[in-house]
């Protein structure tokens, strides 16, 4: 399967805890981008990288959130001290980087977290 | 920033019959606009997508129709299918010297009722 795989798939924590997504891109996409969908709700944009260099992270939802992509290939979002509220769908897409046009941009399967 | 809306928030069609699902955008600068399936516990996936640069677009049974004067555009399934059954997200960006990724509507969960 050459399509955007994220892991884990589901995620099960107690509040206050650090959890940490992985997400792997289609190889030849250069852009990566994370989504959070709660219930009900299209996906929010939170983050994006253009190889290495994260190009836009003021839409991270609070301090608590961070993400890397350190060789520009995989990405990893992390929150640390996990809140009930922090309960959603986590996504992770991929897509060429254009000049100047949007390419198509495909979504993994999600991440779902529960914090209890 | 970008904001778009989507509607209906629910639509139930009978099974041979049309679905059509409308969003409007609110940056005249947006040139990209993709339409998504989600089925439940899924990711969404991509079925069509069209550029400010045309103002139809059509694949098989499914259609999508810009227009920018307006900042509108509508998604049209036609002879539905149980299988079309899922929830539907339109959404909208602008170039990427902007850095302005995707943003969506709230979704149109359809029914495709047999």
């Amino acid at each position: 399967d050459t399509g955007v795989s994220q892991d884990p798939r589901h995620k099960i924590t107690k509040r206050g805890q650090n959890v940490t997504f992985r997400c792997d891109p289609i190889s030849e996409h250069n852009r990566l981008y994370w989504y959070r969908q709660t219930l009900g709700q299209g996906p929010e944009f939170l983050t994006y990288f253009q190889n290495e260099a994260q190009l836009e992270k003021s839409r991270l939802l609070s301090d608590r959130f961070s993400a890397e992509r350190p060789k520009g290939s995989f990405s990893t979002l992390e929150i640390q001290r996990t809140e009930q509220g922090d309960s959603a769908m986590y996504l992770c897409a991929s897509s060429l980087g254009g000049n100047r046009m949007n390419t198509e941009a495909f979504f993994g399967q999600g991440t779902r977290l529960t914090v209890v | 920033g970008e904001n778009v809306e989507q509607h209906p928030s629910t639509l139930s069609v009978q099974e041979g019959d049309s679905a059509v699902i409308k969003c409007t955008y609110s940056d005249s600068a947006s040139n990209y606009f993709p339409w998504y399936k989600q089925e439940l516990g899924k990711g969404p996936q991509l079925i069509i997508d069209i550029r400010s640069n045309v103002g139809e677009k059509k694949d098989q049974r499914i259609a999508v129709t810009l227009n920018k004067t307006a900042k509108h555009f509508s998604l049209h399934i036609t002879e539905t299918q149980p299988e079309d059954s899922a929830v539907y997200f339109c959404a909208a960006s602008g170039p990427l010297s902007g850095n302005t990724p995707l943003v969506f509507g709230k979704g149109t969960r359809l029914s495709v009722i047999a």
